[in-house]
């Protein structure tokens, strides 16, 4: 059975900084599509950045340049090292596998408020 | 605002069949066979429920399919259940500069 398991999340003020961490298991990270998909409180669902099985990343406009994807092979986790935090970035962070975003976790609360 | 456009809500009574519409553009729906639709229940992670714009998951009833014309993507429910309440997404790939764009969520309500 796959299982994404999110931490990390919490408040922090605006400019600061949050790493976000999604541990797998049943899946292997470093084999398929990873994703960090967000969802403001009580609005739709936002595509935020993904790393692919060979390595590449690639980022939504709105976080560019503030957010890092990465991931532990030996861990088996996946992260998102989010810096220079803005009000807009509230919102519950789920970490999201495969090709069509099959596997989700339960999401991790970032709060931005000063 | 959201990339792609959906109803903000449908309804329907058990045992009927309901549609959601997902509108997009030629730069997305309309460009790439890859469209999927996501279930959440309050509270709850998504689901997949549909991708590649009409293949269903293992595990996923029957009773959900999927189909696209033009820039417009459709998700179908036939008898539908109490438990099919829920918000609905959808969602499809848009090139290699923004890659993923969702739409802004259906709520569905089973009278």
């Amino acid at each position: 059975e796959v299982q994404l398991v999110e931490s990390g999340g919490g408040l922090v003020q605006p400019g600061g900084s949050l790493r976000l961490s999604c541990a797998a298991s049943g899946f292997t990270v470093s084999s398929n599509y990873m994703s960090w998909v967000r969802q403001a409180p009580g609005k739709g669902l936002e595509w935020v950045s993904v790393i692919y099985s060979g390595g590449s990343t690639y980022y939504a406009d709105s976080v560019k340049g503030r957010f890092t994807i990465s991931r532990d092979n030996s861990k088996n986790t996946l992260y998102l090292q989010m810096n220079s935090l803005r009000a807009e970035d509230t919102a519950v962070y789920y970490c999201a596998g495969a090709d069509y975003f099959d596997y989700w976790g339960q999401g991790t609360l970032v709060t931005v408020s000063s | 605002q959201s990339a792609l456009t959906q109803p903000a809500s449908v309804s329907g009574s058990p045992g009927q069949s309901i549609t959601i519409s997902c509108t997009g553009t030629s730069s997305d729906v309309g460009s790439y066979n890859l469209v999927s639709w996501y279930q959440q229940h309050p509270g709850k992670a998504p689901k997949l429920m549909i991708y590649e714009v009409s293949k269903r998951p293992s595990g996923v009833s029957n009773r959900f399919s999927g189909s696209k014309s033009g820039n417009t993507a459709s998700l179908t429910i036939s008898g539908l259940q109490a438990e099919d309440e829920a918000d609905y997404y959808c969602c499809s790939y848009a090139g290699s500069s923004t890659f993923w764009v969702f739409g802004g969520g259906t709520k569905l309500t089973v009278l």
